[in-house]
This record gives C-alpha cells, structure tokens and sequence, in this order.
C-alpha cells in the first residue's frame, strides 16, 4: 500500500523521558511534515523537510529535534517530555503542486 | 501571517440535505486549499484539492469552490448521510513558505 506510516500508534510515557516517533511514506514524495494537534483539535505545523533539507522549522521548543535520514523518512526526537508535550502528532508528505498525504497519527501521552 | 477561520464551528442536519461549509482566509497570495475529514481518533483523510488557478473541485457528492480574491471556499456536500459525520478540515497552502495554515474545523453531524 502507497502511504504514510508512523510508529507506534499510542505512546505513553513519563515526564523527564526520551522518546522518538518514526515516520515513513512510500510516495516518492520530496516534502515530509510534522504537525501538531492539540487537544482542541488545532493543527499546527512544527517541522518540514525538502529532500533531506529542513525547511520549516516553526517556533518548537528545542527539546524537539527532527531527524531526516534519507527523503522517504522523518523522524521526531523529543527530550526530556512534560505533561504539556501529550498531543497527537501527525506526519504528512507532499509533492511539488500536490497536496497533503498524512498518517495515521501517534497519541503521545505524558503522565 | 495567513490566518483561517471556518464556520460554522459544528452543524447538525438530518439526512439526505444539501450544505455547505464555510472556509476563510486573510491572504489572497495562496498555491492551493485543500479539504480534509478527520474522523474521531483518526488521521486526515484528503477530500479535494483546488490549485490557486482553479475555481472548483467536484469529487462524487462534494463540490470546493474556491475565490482568492474575496479568501473564501466552500465545501458542499450533497445529499448528506450518517457517513459523512465527521470534521471538515480546510487547509491553505502558502506560496512561498510551502506551509499550510488549517483552520479549527467544523464538525459535522449527519442524523438518520
């Protein structure tokens, strides 16, 4: 199947820990995102990258640190979480003149 | 800074009506607009995508439209059903930054 995947689905996690969420689209796609919603169900951008190269990088607390490996993946590190951290989390890829494709979402809970 | 606002914020129709769903945006000088469904616990699922050339969209029973120079576009769904629940998500895409700027959604409730 063509899409994005993201791993895991749910985390839940401790306040002070490390955690990373994986993403990875199958499109061919030149583009990946991280995006935010909040439990007000706001959606809002937090990193893009373009071929490996960030591109977005919005006004994020530096404890959040995106990694690209190659173009087909982005991955979001986060340190030391707080409570303020637990939202869903969604990576999305595009192609030039496209739009989005988004995955399925990862709810991270911080307790 | 591209700001968007869609309303209404909810809606409750019973089956079977026409309606339409509102998005606004305060800079013209967008690439595209594209409409989303968010289902309960559920990732974005695409609807239609309207380049900035174009004025409208048609995807089976919905219908975007889309005029930059007043910032407006309209989602209609035709013929609603229980199935079309959901949140209706419009995002606009800006021309230089590549960025899109969603607006809070309308949740829509479609009643047998």
């Amino acid at each position: 199947d063509t899409a994005v995947s993201q791993t895991p689905k749910y985390l839940v996690t401790q306040m002070g820990n490390d955690k990373s969420i994986k993403c990875e689209q199958n499109l061919g796609h030149d583009t990946m995102y991280w995006y935010k919603q909040d439990s007000k169900k706001f959606l809002k951008i937090m990193f893009s990258y373009n071929n490996k190269e960030l591109i977005i990088n919005e006004t994020v607390p530096n404890r959040f640190s995106p990694k690209s490996p190659d173009k087909a993946h982005l991955n979001l590190h986060i340190n030391s979480l707080e409570l303020g951290d637990s939202a869903v989390y969604f990576c999305a890829s595009s192609q030039a003149g496209q739009g989005y494709t988004f995955g399925s979402g990862t709810r991270l809970t911080v307790v | 800074k591209q700001e968007v606002t869609q309303i209404p914020a909810a809606l409750s129709v019973p089956e079977g009506e026409n309606l339409v769903l509102n998005c606004s945006f305060t800079d013209s000088a967008i690439y595209n607009l594209q409409w989303f469904r968010q289902d309960p616990g559920k990732g974005l699922t695409s609807l239609l995508l309207i380049q900035s050339s174009q004025r409208e969209q048609t995807s089976g029973r919905l219908n975007a439209s889309l005029d930059k120079s007043s910032g407006r576009s309209t989602l209609y769904i035709a013929a609603s059903q229980p199935g079309d629940s959901a949140t209706y998500l419009c995002a606009v895409r800006d021309t230089n930054a590549g960025k899109s700027t969603f607006g809070d959604g309308t949740t829509l409730t479609v009643k047998p």
